[in-house]
């Protein structure tokens, strides 16, 4: 059974303190591992898609890394306006439905 | 331009209601998602358009009703519903038959059922 589980599920940084998020996932033939930033009351929005282990993709504080196994999205000195949830997604052989994990909640105090 | 519009942003329903949701895109994508979200909890899948066609129904209750009307529009049209169905209704698309599966989201309709 596909399956992705995300940890911790809370993380509370202190604002320049950087940190790790984890994303495990269990899936047929991967064809996508996606990662999404959720402030609250609002929409999903697309940061990253790594498709293969080795890959890396960068965007400001937040870097995504993939291995055969796992993903992590790496934050380098957050700010307050990082705090949200992030949602880690696959796509297996099924390639249209997305398998969420449950999501980590990111609080950066300054 | 990667955006996915929704209206209404709230909306607030009897159980006798019907209302209607509604999604457009204009990035040429050919497949259309809705998805239910309740607090602290990942989107869960309802339905898939791909080609305007029904392709993937969640096992969803029949007083949610899907409509796909063309390429760039995806409803939700909503009868008796009951007030478990309160949450946040996200709209997504992205393309099809590419090695590309990401999904563009739009900000959702937060739902409540009285």
């Amino acid at each position: 059974e596909d399956q992705v589980t995300q940890s911790p599920e809370a993380l509370r940084l202190q604002e320049g303190e950087s940190s790790s998020l984890n994303c495990s996932y269990t899936v047929s033939g991967l064809r996508g591992l996606f990662w999404y930033r959720q402030d609250p009351g609002k929409g999903p929005e697309f940061l990253f898609t790594l498709y293969s282990a080795g890959e890396e993709k960068e965007k400001e504080r937040l870097k995504a890394t993939l291995t055969k196994k796992e993903s992590f999205l790496h934050i380098t000195a957050p700010k307050p306006e990082d705090s949200a949830t992030y949602l880690c997604a696959v796509a297996g052989q099924a390639g249209t439905a997305l398998i969420f994990g449950k999501g980590t909640t990111l609080s950066v105090s300054s | 331009d990667t955006e996915v519009t929704q209206t209404p942003k709230h909306l607030v329903m009897g159980m006798t209601n019907k209302k209607s949701l509604k999604c457009e895109q204009h990035m040429g994508h050919r497949a259309m998602y809705w998805y239910k979200q309740k607090a602290k909890k990942p989107p869960e899948l309802m339905f898939v358009y791909s080609y305007e066609k029904l392709s993937i129904n969640e096992s969803v209750p029949s007083r949610f009703s899907p409509e796909c009307p063309n390429s760039s529009l995806l409803n939700l049209h909503l009868h008796a519903l009951q007030p478990e169905d309160s949450a946040l209704y996200l709209c997504a698309s992205s393309q099809v038959g590419s090695n590309s599966y990401e999904q563009y989201f739009g900000p959702g309709t937060r739902l409540t059922v009285t």
